[in-house]
């Protein structure tokens, strides 16, 4: 079992609506960071949970972590949100970051 | 700031030659990572540096593969000798410890071995 999944793989969605991308994970963590990649391969970093809720524009991210579970939504979906979305957790024990295989998310105008 | 910087952003290499990528982390940012992304396993940590200084190497594939940060504000990956399989988008980040870790990424370096 891969210490860090995410869900769905693959999601296309309309423009304008609600979009969900779950993470869970099976290690204790320190912190769990939510990563976008655009097509042309830069990474940016949203957002870095280590308990509650964090929002961000039309971007909110929750974290449980007694279920080691995180969400990312996304608000009024709109085509330039079209990107690979990518979970990551650190452990308690380091520094590093265990990377999830990344949500494909494509928004139709 | 500038934020990290890599380079080269692309880097077409024949088998068997020596490639070495570079790069310079955000000032004042103590940790600095590695990363390697392919098609078949995402993003892989290789290594990771905390005040110059190798922490953790256990992500490094094999013995072609070497890292090393001689100061705070450069770092080099170098693979001798390249083989196809090694073509893959390679990133540098880095960080500080305490501020929550939220890491930045560099560009990368598009690695292209045929």
């Amino acid at each position: 079992k891969n210490e860090v999944e995410q869900s769905p793989q693959n999601l296309t969605a309309q423009e304008g609506e609600f979009i969900t991308i779950n993470c869970s994970y099976s290690v204790g963590i320190s912190a769990l960071h939510w990563l976008q990649q655009h097509p042309g391969g830069g990474i940016v970093s949203l957002f870095m949970l280590s308990s509650g809720k964090k929002k961000h524009g039309r971007l909110i991210a929750t974290i449980n972590i007694q279920e080691k579970h995180s969400s990312l939504h996304i608000t009024a979906s709109h085509p330039r949100d079209s990107a690979v979305y990518i979970c990551a957790v650190r452990s308690n024990y380091g520094q590093n970051f265990v990377f999830g295989p990344g949500t494909r998310l494509s928004v139709l105008p | 700031d500038a934020g990290v910087i890599q380079s080269p952003r692309h880097e077409v290499t024949e088998m068997g030659q020596e490639v070495t990528l570079r790069c310079k982390p955000i000032s004042g940012h103590d940790y600095l990572f590695w990363y390697r992304q392919t098609m078949m396993r995402g993003l892989e940590l290789l290594i990771y540096f905390n005040n110059n200084v190798p922490i953790d190497d256990s992500g490094m594939p094999e013995d072609r593969f070497s890292a090393k940060m001689p100061n705070a504000s450069f770092s080099t990956l170098k693979i001798q000798p390249s083989e196809p399989r090694d073509s893959a988008v390679y990133f540098c980040a880095s960080n500080i410890r305490g501020a929550q870790g939220e890491q930045f990424f560099g560009p990368g370096t598009r690695l292209t071995v045929l």
